[in-house]
């Protein structure tokens, strides 16, 4: 069946980096996107970016840009979001997403979140 | 920046309908999208492209949008309905998301 599956919990000091896997199965990897969506504790979803494995092109929200590289391996079907310079308010359940291709090349944008990761929780502590 | 704005609470008492809104600049241009979320789980896709529903989503469960709000409803509102819901629009190839709302079914 289609899924994503998301690398195990991690606990990070400040200032260190932290790399999350996304292993997608059930569905063909370069026809859709990927995009990661972070929640902290008690908080609501916070979109970080997205990645296209048809042909790599990323965007990220502009508080995070400078510290997160998002990148796939279509050989492995496999996304990774890594994250640098981690701070205390980094702290939260980090998902990825699947989104259709097909959907974001129109004027308006039609394409949704139908597959979710089952979430990886990233502890940044001193 | 693009904003979505939606409540931060909704009540409902079973079998009643529930009703969602979610506001943001001319949103009625864009696609609305409606996840729904329980205490430890990851989001559920709800409704996508204003007012679809993906393959196993009840019936009861419904949106629209139009003008500067996208509205999610939800009609003969049962227990497992109890969850937080986020909106979500693209603005450009950016992804929006609202504050998020939770709704109790008292």
């Amino acid at each position: 069946q289609v899924q994503l599956v998301q690398s195990g919990a991690e606990v990070k000091k400040p200032g260190a980096s932290v790399k999350v896997s996304c292993k997608a199965s059930g569905y063909t990897f370069t026809s859709y996107g990927i995009s990661w969506v972070r929640q902290a504790p008690g908080e609501g979803l916070e979109w970080m970016g997205w990645i296209s494995p048809f042909n790599g092109n990323t965007n990220s929200a502009q508080k995070l840009q400078g510290r997160v590289t998002m990148t796939t391996a279509t050989s492995t079907t496999t996304a990774y979001m890594e994250l640098r310079s981690l701070r205390s308010d980094d702290t939260a359940v980090y998902y990825c997403a699947r989104y259709d291709l097909r959907g974001v090349g129109a004027t308006t944008v039609s394409s949704a979140f139908d597959i979710w990761g089952q979430g990886t929780m990233v502890i940044v502590s001193s | 920046s693009y904003d979505l704005t939606q409540p931060p609470s909704v009540s409902v008492s079973p079998g009643q309908t529930a009703s969602i809104t979610c506001s943001g600049d001319k949103l009625g241009n864009k696609y609305a999208c409606w996840y729904q979320q329980k205490p430890g789980q990851s989001p559920v896709l709800v409704i996508y492209q204003d007012s679809k529903r993906p393959s196993g989503i009840p019936e009861r469960f419904s949106g629209s949008n139009s003008g500067n709000t996208a509205t999610l409803t939800i009609s003969g509102t049962q227990a497992m309905d109890e969850a937080d819901y986020y909106c979500q629009a693209w603005d450009s190839s950016i992804v929006v998301f609202g504050g998020g709302t939770k709704l109790t079914v008292l």
